[in-house]
């Protein structure tokens, strides 16, 4: 079964400070993997996907992410953060097969300090 | 806007009552997936429906029942209803076709409290 471990509940940065989020999955494949955002009593936004190829990937908002298979992980990062940038991100990973649900990770909320 | 839309809100309603919740999926996405985010359980997939079927299943009690329809707009009946039921339900769509099938929009979802 495939699983997601987030393990940072909460993290505090800086206003223009750097922002590293973790994730690490389980899956027996390789997974398609996913971060989407949740702002305050918002749904969930697409941030960025990995399907194959280079493994390191852009998304929206000035983010990326790094797909490491080696160690299972696919971490998020911004190089400045805004303080609109706070909020509650979550890795998903995905199964290549058909009925294709994802499985999310308990999420880290971050806040930016001024 | 991620172009999926769900009705109602907010719904508040008492224990032992049924609700439906609905979903109409980004023009041209065929499939539907509803979750539930609650505080103890996080985010957890309930079902799949593709074009009408049921496609797959998660940890969906049996109090709860969903279907898609013709016109592919999806609803998640919930019954029997318990205090524990209270959550947000997102429904998200995908487009058919792989890679994008499995890029799943998010919905600005429903929030259920049960009194």
């Amino acid at each position: 079964a495939q699983s997601v471990t987030q393990p940072d509940i909460h993290i505090t940065v800086s206003e223009g400070a750097s922002l590293e989020l973790r994730c690490n999955y389980s899956y027996g494949a390789t997974p398609y993997l996913f971060w989407y955002v949740q702002s305050p009593g918002q749904g969930l936004q697409l941030l960025l996907k990995y399907f194959s190829g280079d493994t390191l990937v852009q998304g929206i908002k000035g983010f990326e992410a790094e797909f490491k298979r080696s160690q299972s992980s696919f971490n998020l990062r911004k190089p400045s953060v805004h303080w609109s940038d706070a909020a509650e991100y979550f890795c998903a990973v995905g199964a290549r097969a058909a009925g294709n649900k994802l499985t999310f990770g308990g999420g880290t909320r971050v806040l930016v300090k001024p | 806007d991620s172009g999926v839309t769900q009705t109602p809100k907010h719904l508040i309603t008492a224990t032992g009552q049924r609700v439906t919740l609905r979903c109409s999926p980004r023009s041209g996405d065929l499939s539907v997936y509803w979750y539930q985010q609650s505080l103890d359980q996080g985010l957890q997939f309930l079902i799949q429906y593709y074009n009408g079927e049921e496609r797959a299943k998660g940890n969906i009690l049996e109090r709860f029942s969903a279907q898609q329809f013709p016109d592919l707009h999806s609803e998640l009946n919930l019954s029997s209803l318990e205090l524990g039921d209270s959550a947000l339900y997102f429904c998200a769509s995908s487009p058919p076709g792989t890679p994008s099938y499995n890029e799943q929009f998010f919905g600005p979802g429903t929030r259920l409290t049960v009194l």
